[in-house]
């Protein structure tokens, strides 16, 4: 099955700072999602991005459909931002497959 | 709300014991899925439900777990005879479609002592 492999697995960054985190994934898919899971465990919708560039607010991501891989990039970090960010696809109309995901923990 | 409701939030009961665990999707949301998380790690398909086809059960574990919709509505994950491994979040997710992208419950975190 596909294979999604997210870096770096831990950022630890100060408040203020940019950041870029990095999904590859080892097939075509029709449906890419990033996802923050905060500290109370809630999996947050970020982007739903199988091609193309969005931005929402200091978040922004791009999919490289063509070369397998997405970004996404938190500018201006703050502490709310810190929990476990996911990346996960699929395949046509199918079960999404989870990367193991980047904890970032932002400090004040 | 407007989103997906999963309850209860918390559930600890004692190994052997048999749970069930459910999820209201979105409405009009025509897929729905479950899937496991267990502690620092990511997320598991465990099935998927879409309109009135044939779940796809390909994820589930072992025999002790099943699940069954009503239509487009409810779903109810069982766990029979829950053994200590079977501790993890479990999450429901549902989409308009197959093809498009899943909205997530708060979870069910479940604890077998």
């Amino acid at each position: 099955g596909i294979q999604v492999e997210q870096s770096p697995p831990d950022l630890i960054l100060q408040e203020g700072a940019n950041s870029t985190l990095r999904c590859n994934f080892s097939d075509s898919v029709n449906n890419l999602q990033w996802f923050h899971q905060n500290p109370w465990g809630q999996l947050i919708n970020l982007f739903y991005i199988p091609s193309g560039t969005k931005q929402n607010g200091r978040l922004s991501a791009t999919t490289v459909a063509t070369e397998r891989y997405s970004l996404l990039y938190i500018s201006s970090s703050q502490t709310t931002d810190s929990g476990v960010y996911f990346c996960a696809v699929s395949q046509g109309a199918q079960k999404l497959v989870f990367g193991q995901g980047t904890r970032l923990t932002i400090n004040p | 709300g407007a989103g997906v409701s999963q309850s209860p939030s918390n559930k600890v009961t004692e190994k052997g014991k048999d749970v069930e665990l459910r999820c209201d999707p979105i409405s009009g949301h025509t897929a729905l899925y479950w899937y496991r998380q267990r502690l620092g790690q990511g997320l598991e398909f465990l099935i998927y439900f879409q309109g009135n086809s044939a779940p796809d059960k390909s994820g589930l574990p072992s025999d002790r777990f099943s699940a069954e919709r009503t239509g487009e509505s409810v779903s109810t994950l069982t766990i029979q005879r829950t053994q200590q491994e079977d501790s993890a979040v479990y999450l429901c997710a549902s989409s308009l479609q197959g093809t498009q992208p899943q909205h997530f419950g708060d979870g069910t975190r479940l604890s077998i002592l």
